[in-house]
């Protein structure tokens, strides 16, 4: 079974600096997906970004960007110009190209952004 | 107009009661699941649906009970609640997996059971 691994349960960044928030994942397949969500106090999950397993590309949306190292099995999301609306939850997560059972998507434990002024 | 809306958005019931939460959504998507956040915030799948046809069941107490009268609509039908069934219960949807795209979540519903 797949295990998404967030190691950091908070993380703290200035508004307007840049912040990393770490994944690694455990899996035997060659083709998934993987994204970060992020939930805000609202508890409304929304989709930050999405990387491929088999584009080498690292995926870019606006401030936000991955550093996906496949052979590692590390997905790490950074943040730049970090705005007070950052604040919130974030969950890296895995998905499997197979279908049925394997297609759930996997969660880590998350990690608390805060933005401080 | 909502693409994945779940009603009710809290619910606050007593131990022994039974209750449902609804779930609709107008994404076309084929699949659908229910997911549970506990209070430290770790999402977990409880239940999937593909075309109303019932593709995962993780290990849920039977007390919950999913029902998919067609493909747009998955509610969950809760019995006998228990205090540790407190939870925020997400339902989602999403095309299948080859296309990418990850889940469309609902808003959430929180369920307090007093």
């Amino acid at each position: 079974a797949q295990t998404v691994t967030q190691s950091q349960p908070e993380m703290s960044v200035q508004e307007a600096e840049t912040v990393t928030l770490s994944c690694t994942y455990d899996t035997s397949e060659s083709d998934y997906y993987l994204f970060w969500y992020k939930q805000p106090p609202s508890r409304q999950m929304i989709l930050v970004i999405r990387q491929e397993a088999y584009k080498q590309q690292n995926a870019t949306e606006n401030r936000f960007s991955v550093n996906f190292q496949k052979a590692a099995k590390s997905f790490s999301l950074k943040i730049s110009d970090s705005q007070l609306g950052d604040a919130a939850m974030y969950f890296c997560a895995y998905r499997s190209l197979r279908t049925g059972t394997a297609s759930k998507l996997t969660f880590g434990t998350g990690t608390r952004l805060q933005v401080t002024l | 107009d909502t693409a994945v809306s779940q009603t009710p958005k809290y619910l606050v019931t007593q131990m022994g009661n039974d209750k449902s939460i609804k779930c609709e959504q107008n994404l076309g998507h084929d699949t659908m699941y229910w997911y549970k956040q506990d209070s430290k915030k770790f999402l977990k799948i409880m239940f999937s649906y593909n075309n109303k046809e019932l593709i995962i069941n993780e290990t849920v107490p039977n007390r919950f009970s999913p029902k998919s009268p067609d493909k747009a609509h998955l509610n969950l039908h809760i019995n006998s609640l228990e205090l540790g069934d407190s939870a925020v219960y997400f339902c989602a949807s999403s095309p299948p997996a080859r296309m990418s795209y990850g889940y469309t979540f609902g808003s959430g519903t929180r369920l307090t059971v007093v």
